[in-house]
């Protein structure tokens, strides 16, 4: 199957700085990306769908202003959290499909995020 | 709003057959998924069914599609402990923008 790559896996930073999180398509054209947060022993709660060149579609809840999401190219979707507090330490999973009408959505490994 | 349910909780022996099952709302689902995480990774697509389809096998992997009841199922026969992880149904329907419904997931616990 195709194959998604996240980076960091895992990030600890300090109250208030930001985290930038990317998403790469390794050997295919992404043209919409998800990112999720899942809580412990929890589901995948989606964020918000990206598509190439155009602004992220957020769910509701989700500050824009706060997940700042960036798919500038078909292979590369970025998540910065800013500003980040304590409550925002979780798991972070993107994933990515390619075409109109795609079966499969692709996922990354994860990024485990904790903020102190 | 649509919904996906699943148990939370399996345990099974070793070498017996282990049976997820999910249940949904979304009458116009047109793919159904089943997907693996294990601890601290990120999720694997282990299979998939279109909705017009009953019935998949792919190795030790079996889905049963039921759409009048709107029921799937994954069957792991002989399963080992290295299939022990979360596994999570999820739906789509075609009008949704790609996005998948989430069930809450399913532990499996594999005892030897």
């Amino acid at each position: 199957g195709a194959v998604v790559s996240q980076h960091p896996s895992w990030v600890i930073c300090k109250s208030g700085t930001s985290v930038k999180i990317e998403c790469r398509s390794l050997d295919f054209q992404a043209t919409t990306m998800f990112w999720y947060r899942q809580f412990p022993k929890q589901s995948l709660m989606l964020m918000a769908t990206s598509n190439e060149g155009s602004k992220a579609t957020y769910e509701q809840g989700v500050e824009k202003d706060k997940f700042l999401i960036n798919h500038a190219s078909l292979t590369l979707s970025t998540l910065t959290v800013t500003s980040a507090h304590p409550e925002d330490s979780s798991f972070y999973i993107c994933s990515a499909s390619q075409g109109h009408m795609n079966t499969e959505a692709f996922f990354g490994q994860g990024t485990r995020l904790t903020v102190v | 709003g649509e919904d996906v349910e699943q148990s939370l909780f399996l345990s099974v022996r070793e070498g017996d057959s282990s049976v997820i099952n999910c249940t949904y709302t979304d009458s116009s689902s047109t793919y159904l998924y089943w997907y693996k995480q294990e601890p601290g990774a990120g999720l694997q697509l282990l299979t998939y069914i279109f909705s017009n389809m009953d019935m998949k096998q792919d190795q030790r992997l079996t889905v049963l599609l039921n759409k009048k009841d709107k029921h799937l199922s994954l069957r792991i026969a002989d399963t080992q402990t290295g299939d022990s992880a979360i596994y999570f149904c999820a739906e789509k329907n075609a009008g949704n923008n790609r996005k998948l419904i989430w069930g809450l997931g399913t532990s499996l616990a594999v005892n030897p």
